[in-house]
C-alpha cells in the first residue's frame, strides 16, 4: 500500500518570499494533517481536514500560512510571506476516522 | 505547563541495557497514549499505544498512570538499531483524532 506522499522534499526560499508543500494522503483516508516540526522539537498540528473541511485551525499562523483540500483528496499548504523561524520540516499525515495516523516522509523548508 | 513534557535526553546506554522514559501530561480528559518513534530525518511512525493495563511488545512496554497523568516506555535489551528519538504522543480528546507531542528524547545505544 502507497504511503503518504509529499513534495518537494527540499526546499530553500529567501524571507519573504513564498513556497508551496504538496501532500497526497494514503487513498480512502478521509482526515488529512499539516504538522510544523522545528528541529528539537515534537511536530505541532498546523491544521487538520476531514474530507474537504476544516477540522481544527487553531494553531496556523493565517497571517502567512494557508492550506487547502479542495476534493477531499490531496493537499496543499502555502506559506507566503516566509519568515526565518519558519525553517522546519512540514510533515503531511493521514488517518482513517479515529485511527492511525501515518506521516509523510515530510517537506523540509529552509528559510534564508 | 506543557501539554506534553519529556526528558529531551540523550539517554546514551550500551547494548543490552534497559532503559525507561518517562512522560507527564497536563490534560487530565486526555483519551488515548502512543509512542512514537523518529529515525533521524525520518518521518515519526507508531511504535505502540499505551494502555491503563499497560501492554508489551516483545522487548517493549508502555505503561500509563492515569491517576499521575504519567506515561512511561521500556526498553529491555536494547539493541544499537533502537537508537532513535522517542515520542510521547497524547490525544486530548475534544472531538477529533487529533495528536499533541512530546519533545521526544533521544535514545543512543552504543556498544
Amino acid at each position: 500500500e502507497a504511503g503518504v506522499a509529499q513534495s518537494p522534499r527540499y526546499k530553500i526560499i529567501e524571507k519573504r518570499q513564498s513556497v508551496a508543500f504538496w501532500c497526497n494522503p494514503i487513498s480512502g483516508h478521509a482526515t488529512l494533517y499539516w504538522y510544523q516540526q522545528i528541529l528539537g522539537q515534537g511536530p505541532k498540528l498546523l491544521i487538520q481536514f476531514q474530507n474537504n473541511g476544516v477540522v481544527d485551525d487553531s494553531q496556523l499562523p493565517k497571517d502567512r500560512f494557508s492550506a487547502e483540500r479542495l476534493k477531499g483528496v490531496d493537499s496543499t499548504l502555502k506559506i507566503q510571506p516566509a519568515k526565518l523561524e519558519d525553517s522546519a520540516v512540514y510533515l503531511c499525515a493521514s488517518s482513517l476516522v479515529g485511527n492511525t495516523i501515518y506521516f509523510g516522509e515530510g517537506s523540509w523548508l529552509t528559510v534564508v | 505547563r506543557k501539554e506534553v513534557e519529556q526528558d529531551p535526553g540523550p539517554f546514551n546506554v550500551p547494548e543490552g541495557a534497559t532503559v525507561a522514559f518517562n512522560c507527564t501530561y497536563s490534560n487530565s480528559a486526555s483519551q488515548s497514549f502512543f509512542w512514537y518513534r523518529q529515525d533521524c530525518r525520518k518521518e515519526p511512525k507508531l511504535l505502540m499505544s499505551v494502555y491503563s493495563s499497560g501492554n508489551e511488545d516483545g522487548r517493549f512496554t508502555a505503561q500509563l498512570n492515569r491517576a499521575s497523568q504519567y506515561i512511561s516506555l521500556l526498553i529491555r535489551d536494547s539493541k544499537l538499531s533502537d537508537s532513535a528519538t522517542y515520542l510521547c504522543v497524547v490525544n486530548p480528546g475534544g472531538g477529533g483524532n487529533k495528536l499533541t507531542f512530546g519533545t521526544g528524547t533521544q535514545l543512543k545505544v552504543e556498544l
